[in-house]
Protein backbone atom coordinates (compact mmCIF):
# COMPACT_ATOMS: atom_id res chain seq x y z
CA UNK A 1 0.00 0.00 0.00
CA UNK A 2 1.05 3.75 -0.78
CA UNK A 3 2.71 5.52 2.35
CA UNK A 4 3.23 9.16 2.48
CA UNK A 5 5.35 10.55 5.10
CA UNK A 6 5.74 14.39 5.80
CA UNK A 7 7.88 15.52 8.57
CA UNK A 8 7.48 17.29 10.69
CA UNK A 9 4.63 17.76 11.55
CA UNK A 10 4.90 21.03 12.54
CA UNK A 11 7.50 23.97 12.04
CA UNK A 12 8.01 27.46 13.67
CA UNK A 13 10.18 29.50 11.78
CA UNK A 14 11.59 33.20 12.11
CA UNK A 15 10.54 35.40 9.14
CA UNK A 16 13.18 35.25 6.84
CA UNK A 17 14.72 32.04 8.53
CA UNK A 18 14.92 29.41 5.19
CA UNK A 19 14.23 25.70 6.10
CA UNK A 20 12.64 22.81 3.93
CA UNK A 21 10.03 20.58 4.66
CA UNK A 22 9.97 16.71 3.63
CA UNK A 23 7.75 14.37 1.84
CA UNK A 24 8.65 10.41 2.09
CA UNK A 25 6.65 8.34 -0.14
CA UNK A 26 6.43 4.50 -1.18
CA UNK A 27 5.17 3.92 -4.33
CA UNK A 28 5.46 1.25 -6.96
CA UNK A 29 5.22 3.32 -10.33
CA UNK A 30 5.06 6.99 -9.59
CA UNK A 31 2.52 9.05 -11.41
CA UNK A 32 3.12 12.29 -9.96
CA UNK A 33 3.94 13.82 -6.37
CA UNK A 34 1.64 17.33 -5.88
CA UNK A 35 2.33 19.96 -2.87
CA UNK A 36 -0.40 21.35 -2.08
CA UNK A 37 -1.31 24.70 0.58
CA UNK A 38 -4.39 24.89 2.91
CA UNK A 39 -5.07 27.85 5.15
CA UNK A 40 -7.41 27.35 7.51
CA UNK A 41 -11.34 26.96 6.68
CA UNK A 42 -10.26 26.26 2.54
CA UNK A 43 -9.74 23.20 0.65
CA UNK A 44 -6.21 22.40 -0.56
CA UNK A 45 -4.57 24.79 -2.98
CA UNK A 46 -2.32 23.65 -5.96
CA UNK A 47 1.53 24.09 -5.43
CA UNK A 48 3.44 21.98 -8.01
CA UNK A 49 3.84 18.36 -9.75
CA UNK A 50 6.72 16.48 -9.88
CA UNK A 51 7.08 13.29 -11.93
CA UNK A 52 10.85 11.91 -12.50
CA UNK A 53 13.94 12.36 -10.02
CA UNK A 54 15.60 15.44 -10.64
CA UNK A 55 12.59 17.45 -11.23
CA UNK A 56 12.99 21.30 -9.91
CA UNK A 57 10.32 23.57 -9.76
CA UNK A 58 9.73 26.91 -8.19
CA UNK A 59 7.00 29.66 -7.41
CA UNK A 60 7.89 32.85 -5.34
CA UNK A 61 9.66 31.85 -2.36
CA UNK A 62 8.65 28.17 -2.78
CA UNK A 63 11.22 25.24 -4.41
CA UNK A 64 9.84 21.45 -5.04
CA UNK A 65 12.57 19.23 -5.85
CA UNK A 66 12.78 15.39 -6.08
CA UNK A 67 14.19 12.19 -5.68
CA UNK A 68 13.51 8.54 -6.30
CA UNK A 69 12.24 7.97 -2.54
CA UNK A 70 11.57 11.96 -1.74
CA UNK A 71 10.50 15.02 -1.98
CA UNK A 72 11.14 18.08 -0.51
CA UNK A 73 9.54 21.60 -0.42
CA UNK A 74 11.89 24.49 0.29
CA UNK A 75 10.98 27.98 1.88
CA UNK A 76 13.36 30.47 1.25
CA UNK A 77 12.69 34.05 3.18
CA UNK A 78 9.58 33.06 4.55
CA UNK A 79 7.31 35.69 5.23
CA UNK A 80 4.11 35.22 7.84
CA UNK A 81 1.60 34.91 4.86
CA UNK A 82 3.56 31.45 4.01
CA UNK A 83 1.70 30.37 7.42
CA UNK A 84 -0.09 27.08 6.30
CA UNK A 85 -0.36 23.43 5.83
CA UNK A 86 1.22 21.93 3.36
CA UNK A 87 0.08 19.17 1.76
CA UNK A 88 2.22 16.32 -0.03
CA UNK A 89 -0.08 13.95 -2.13
CA UNK A 90 1.39 10.67 -4.23
CA UNK A 91 -0.19 9.31 -7.62
CA UNK A 92 0.56 5.83 -8.59
CA UNK A 93 -1.30 3.39 -11.43
CA UNK A 94 -4.55 4.60 -11.31
CA UNK A 95 -5.86 7.52 -10.65
CA UNK A 96 -6.03 8.00 -6.71
CA UNK A 97 -3.94 10.64 -4.98
CA UNK A 98 -2.66 9.45 -1.89
CA UNK A 99 -1.85 11.95 1.02
CA UNK A 100 0.20 12.62 3.73
CA UNK A 101 -0.63 13.91 7.04
CA UNK A 102 0.81 17.70 6.33
CA UNK A 103 3.31 19.91 7.82
CA UNK A 104 1.65 23.06 9.63
CA UNK A 105 4.38 25.78 8.91
CA UNK A 106 4.37 28.88 11.59
CA UNK A 107 6.22 32.25 10.13
CA UNK A 108 6.66 34.56 12.96
CA UNK A 109 7.04 38.66 11.95
CA UNK B 1 -18.83 28.21 -12.45
CA UNK B 2 -14.81 29.36 -11.45
CA UNK B 3 -14.58 26.91 -9.05
CA UNK B 4 -15.40 23.46 -7.34
CA UNK B 5 -18.52 24.73 -5.01
CA UNK B 6 -19.85 22.39 -2.18
CA UNK B 7 -22.62 23.24 -0.46
CA UNK B 8 -23.62 23.08 2.60
CA UNK B 9 -20.38 24.76 4.03
CA UNK B 10 -21.71 23.56 7.17
CA UNK B 11 -24.21 20.74 8.86
CA UNK B 12 -25.07 19.54 12.01
CA UNK B 13 -27.25 16.89 12.19
CA UNK B 14 -28.06 14.16 15.01
CA UNK B 15 -27.08 11.08 15.02
CA UNK B 16 -29.06 8.57 13.21
CA UNK B 17 -29.81 11.18 10.81
CA UNK B 18 -28.94 10.93 7.09
CA UNK B 19 -27.12 13.84 5.29
CA UNK B 20 -26.78 14.99 1.30
CA UNK B 21 -23.63 16.54 0.47
CA UNK B 22 -23.64 18.35 -2.93
CA UNK B 23 -20.22 19.16 -5.31
CA UNK B 24 -20.05 20.81 -8.39
CA UNK B 25 -17.12 20.97 -10.26
CA UNK B 26 -15.46 22.76 -12.65
CA UNK B 27 -17.18 22.66 -15.91
CA UNK B 28 -15.95 20.55 -18.28
CA UNK B 29 -13.68 18.56 -15.18
CA UNK B 30 -14.31 14.74 -16.24
CA UNK B 31 -12.58 13.54 -12.62
CA UNK B 32 -13.83 14.08 -9.81
CA UNK B 33 -12.58 12.75 -6.00
CA UNK B 34 -14.33 13.12 -2.47
CA UNK B 35 -12.22 13.09 0.64
CA UNK B 36 -12.60 13.12 4.24
CA UNK B 37 -10.61 15.62 6.60
CA UNK B 38 -10.83 15.24 10.46
CA UNK B 39 -9.31 17.40 12.64
CA UNK B 40 -5.94 18.01 12.65
CA UNK B 41 -5.36 15.05 9.71
CA UNK B 42 -5.06 14.53 6.56
CA UNK B 43 -6.74 13.97 3.75
CA UNK B 44 -8.56 10.36 3.25
CA UNK B 45 -9.53 9.12 0.16
CA UNK B 46 -13.45 8.10 -0.44
CA UNK B 47 -14.43 7.41 -4.20
CA UNK B 48 -13.27 8.50 -7.59
CA UNK B 49 -15.52 9.20 -10.37
CA UNK B 50 -14.77 8.97 -13.95
CA UNK B 51 -17.69 10.96 -16.02
CA UNK B 52 -20.48 9.01 -14.14
CA UNK B 53 -19.06 5.84 -13.07
CA UNK B 54 -16.70 5.06 -10.01
CA UNK B 55 -13.91 2.71 -10.68
CA UNK B 56 -12.64 3.25 -7.41
CA UNK B 57 -14.87 3.19 -4.30
CA UNK B 58 -12.29 1.83 -2.27
CA UNK B 59 -11.96 4.42 0.24
CA UNK B 60 -15.84 4.47 1.65
CA UNK B 61 -15.51 3.55 5.21
CA UNK B 62 -19.00 1.11 5.35
CA UNK B 63 -21.92 0.73 3.83
CA UNK B 64 -23.59 3.84 5.08
CA UNK B 65 -21.34 5.69 2.58
CA UNK B 66 -22.40 6.11 -0.67
CA UNK B 67 -21.88 8.57 -4.03
CA UNK B 68 -23.28 8.94 -7.07
CA UNK B 69 -22.58 11.91 -10.07
CA UNK B 70 -25.18 12.62 -12.68
CA UNK B 71 -24.73 13.92 -16.32
CA UNK B 72 -20.96 13.59 -15.46
CA UNK B 73 -21.20 16.83 -13.06
CA UNK B 74 -22.85 17.23 -9.96
CA UNK B 75 -21.99 14.49 -7.21
CA UNK B 76 -23.58 13.79 -4.23
CA UNK B 77 -22.18 11.60 -0.98
CA UNK B 78 -24.78 10.36 0.97
CA UNK B 79 -24.02 9.08 4.94
CA UNK B 80 -27.18 6.89 6.01
CA UNK B 81 -27.41 6.70 9.70
CA UNK B 82 -24.85 9.53 11.06
CA UNK B 83 -22.76 8.52 13.92
CA UNK B 84 -20.53 10.57 15.68
CA UNK B 85 -17.04 9.15 14.10
CA UNK B 86 -18.30 11.08 10.50
CA UNK B 87 -17.40 14.12 12.25
CA UNK B 88 -15.38 15.50 9.61
CA UNK B 89 -14.44 17.77 6.53
CA UNK B 90 -15.80 16.24 3.60
CA UNK B 91 -13.67 17.87 1.02
CA UNK B 92 -14.21 17.40 -2.90
CA UNK B 93 -11.78 17.82 -5.79
CA UNK B 94 -12.12 17.86 -9.54
CA UNK B 95 -9.55 17.89 -12.54
CA UNK B 96 -8.59 16.45 -15.83
CA UNK B 97 -7.94 12.66 -15.65
CA UNK B 98 -3.87 12.55 -14.66
CA UNK B 99 -4.05 16.00 -14.12
CA UNK B 100 -3.70 18.24 -10.83
CA UNK B 101 -7.19 18.49 -8.58
CA UNK B 102 -9.00 21.78 -7.60
CA UNK B 103 -10.66 21.41 -4.59
CA UNK B 104 -13.78 23.37 -2.92
CA UNK B 105 -13.80 24.62 0.40
CA UNK B 106 -15.67 21.38 2.33
CA UNK B 107 -18.49 20.63 4.37
CA UNK B 108 -17.90 20.97 7.70
CA UNK B 109 -19.88 18.07 9.16
CA UNK B 110 -20.39 17.48 12.76
CA UNK B 111 -23.12 14.94 14.59
CA UNK B 112 -24.42 15.42 17.73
Amino acid sequence: EDQVTQSPEALRLQEGESSSLNCSYTVSGLRGLFWYRQDPGKGPEFLFTLYSAGEEKEKERLKATLTKKESFLHITAPKPEDSATYLCAVREYGNKLVFGAGTILRVKS
Amino acid sequence: GAGVSQSPSNKVTEKGKDVELRCDPISGHTALYWYRQSLGQGLEFLIYFQGNSAPDKSGLPSDRFSAERTGGSVSTLTIQRTQQEDSAVYLCATGMPNEKLFFGSGTQLSVL
